[in-house]
């Protein structure tokens, strides 16, 4: 099956603890994003690769870091810098720059982050 | 940046009934999408629509968009119990930029 995988669903993080999550995506597609999402805020982007081993910060990157080092991963690991970690975190991975036009993007299942 | 604002920001309807949200957005766009999410889920594609087209269907969905007013509006036809979820519009003003999301409108259909 073709899709996106997010790892794990729960994690628990203590305090001063850095965290890692998985996305790994077998579709093939050059684009992958981290999303933030909590309760009535949307979502809100963290960091987005267009191309293996380059990233761009989105609006709230601050106590976050990725990397990409093989298209079919994107990393992201929550550092002990980010205060409010506790949120639901979604990777989406799509096509990129197809000809200027956009096109969907997928998600994996989301992680869920609480510090204990 | 938030940049599509979703309205209302919860809709309850009975099963049958059809369910209509609506998007604004603050800058031109290259397309618009519509999204949907079941609690505690990942988002789900439901319908891409590019700045120069006005309406799209696919199945029970209907989407308009008015460049002009900066809108986008989502119709399901005689919704389901099954299409209880959280629904969301993404933005984007190039093919090279990434998807922007609204917050959202959580939709309850009551069978």
């Amino acid at each position: 099956d073709g899709g996106i995988t997010q790892s794990p669903k729960y994690l628990f993080r203590k305090e001063g603890q850095n965290v890692t999550l998985s996305c790994e995506q077998n579709l093939n597609h050059d684009a992958m994003y981290w999303y933030r999402q909590d309760p009535g805020q949307g979502l809100r982007l963290i960091y987005y690769s267009q191309i293996v081993n380059d990233f761009q910060k989105g609006d709230i990157a601050e106590g976050y870091s990725v990397s990409r080092e093989k298209k079919e991963s994107f990393p992201l690991t929550v550092t002990s810098a980010q205060k409010n970690p506790t949120a639901f975190y979604l990777c989406a991975s799509s096509i990129f720059g197809s000809g200027g036009r956009n096109t969907e993007a997928f998600f994996g299942q989301g992680t869920r982050l609480t510090v204990v | 940046s938030q940049q599509g604002e979703e309205d209302p920001q919860a809709l309850s309807i009975q099963e049958g009934e059809n369910a209509t949200m609506n998007c604004s957005y603050k800058t031109s766009i290259n397309n618009l999408q519509w999204y949907r999410q079941n609690s505690g889920r990942g988002l789900v594609h439901l319908i891409l629509i590019r700045s120069n087209e006005r309406e799209k269907h696919s199945g029970r969905l209907r989407v308009t968009l008015d460049t002009s007013k900066k809108s986008s509006s989502l119709l399901i036809t005689a919704s389901r119990a099954a299409d209880t979820a959280s629904y969301f519009c993404a933005t984007d003003n190039s093919g090279n930029t990434p998807l922007v999301f609204g917050k959202g409108t959580r939709l309850s259909v009551i069978a």
